[in-house]
C-alpha cells in the first residue's frame, strides 16, 4: 500500500478484555515496529521485526503483549486482559531496512481505550 | 540514567518570525538524531536526519543543528506559518542493538499565530 495502515483507528473495550490491533506495512519493506504513545508521554519502543529473524521484543511491557509478524508483512499486537494502564495510541512503523538511518515511516495509530 | 529532554511546554510565535525549538539528551553517544511532526490524532512524519560529523542540515525552511559536546540539538523553521503548527519530537538511536531502535522525546507543541 501506499503507507502503514494501522486497523482499528479507535477501540474501546472492557478492562479484562483481549483485544488484537493490526497492521499492514509498506510494500516491500521489511523492517516493522510498534511503539506506544501514552498521553503526555514519548513513544515507547515496544517491538521490533526484522525479516524472518526473532524478534526484539526488549520493549514489552509485560507478557501480557504479545506480537507477531505472519509471512513477513503484516503484524498483530495483541493485549490480553487489558488494563486501564494499557489506554494508549499504538503506533506502528515500518522502514526499507532495520538498520541506522533509515527513514521510519508510521501509519496513524490505533487509539485503545480501556473502560 | 538516560534522557531526552524537550521543552513540554508550547511555544507560541507570530507568523514569519523563527521557531528554535530544543532537544537535550544525557547518557546516549548517539551518530545520528532524527527530527519528526506530528499533528494532532496523526502518527510522527520524519523531517530530517543529521548525524553526528554534520553540525548544520537544511531543508526547505527548516535548519538543524547538531553539538555532540553539548548533547544538544536545535530545530529551526525559518518564516513560520500557521500551517507549521504542530508538535515537534527528536528521536535518536539508543544504539548497540544491532537495528534502529529510535528512542523519542516528549515532543513540543509549536503554536504559530496568523
Amino acid at each position: 500500500g501506499a503507507g502503514v495502515s494501522q486497523s482499528p483507528s479507535n477501540k474501546v473495550t472492557e478492562k479484562g478484555k483481549d483485544v488484537e490491533l493490526r497492521c499492514d506495512p509498506i510494500s516491500g519493506h521489511t523492517a516493522l515496529y510498534w511503539y506506544r504513545q501514552s498521553l503526555g508521554q514519548g513513544l515507547e519502543f515496544l517491538i521490533y521485526f526484522q525479516g524472518n529473524s526473532a524478534p526484539d521484543k526488549s520493549g514489552l511491557p509485560s507478557d501480557r503483549f504479545s506480537a507477531e509478524r505472519t509471512g513477513g508483512s503484516v503484524s498483530t499486537l495483541t493485549i490480553q486482559r487489558t488494563q486501564q494502564e494499557d489506554s494508549a495510541v499504538y503506533l506502528c512503523a515500518s522502514s526499507s531496512l532495520g538498520s541506522s538511518g533509515n527513514t521510519i515511516y508510521f501509519g496513524e495509530g490505533s487509539w485503545l481505550t480501556v473502560v | 540514567s538516560q534522557k531526552i529532554e524537550q521543552n513540554s511546554e508550547a511555544l507560541n510565535i507570530q507568523e514569519g518570525k523563527t521557531a528554535t525549538l530544543t532537544c537535550n539528551y544525557t547518557n546516549y553517544s548517539p551518530a545520528y538524531l532524527q527530527w519528526y511532526r506530528q499533528d494532532p490524532g496523526r502518527g510522527p512524519v520524519f523531517l530530517l536526519l543529521i548525524r553526528e560529523n554534520e553540525k548544520e542540515k537544511r531543508k526547505e525552511r527548516l535548519k538543524v543543528t547538531f553539538d555532540t559536546t553539548l548533547k544538544q540539538s536545535l530545530f529551526h523553521i525559518t518564516a513560520s506559518q500557521p500551517a507549521d503548527s504542530a508538535t515537534y519530537l527528536c528521536a535518536l538511536d539508543e544504539g548497540n542493538t544491532g537495528f534502529q531502535k529510535l528512542v523519542f522525546g516528549t515532543g513540543t507543541r509549536l503554536l504559530v499565530s496568523p
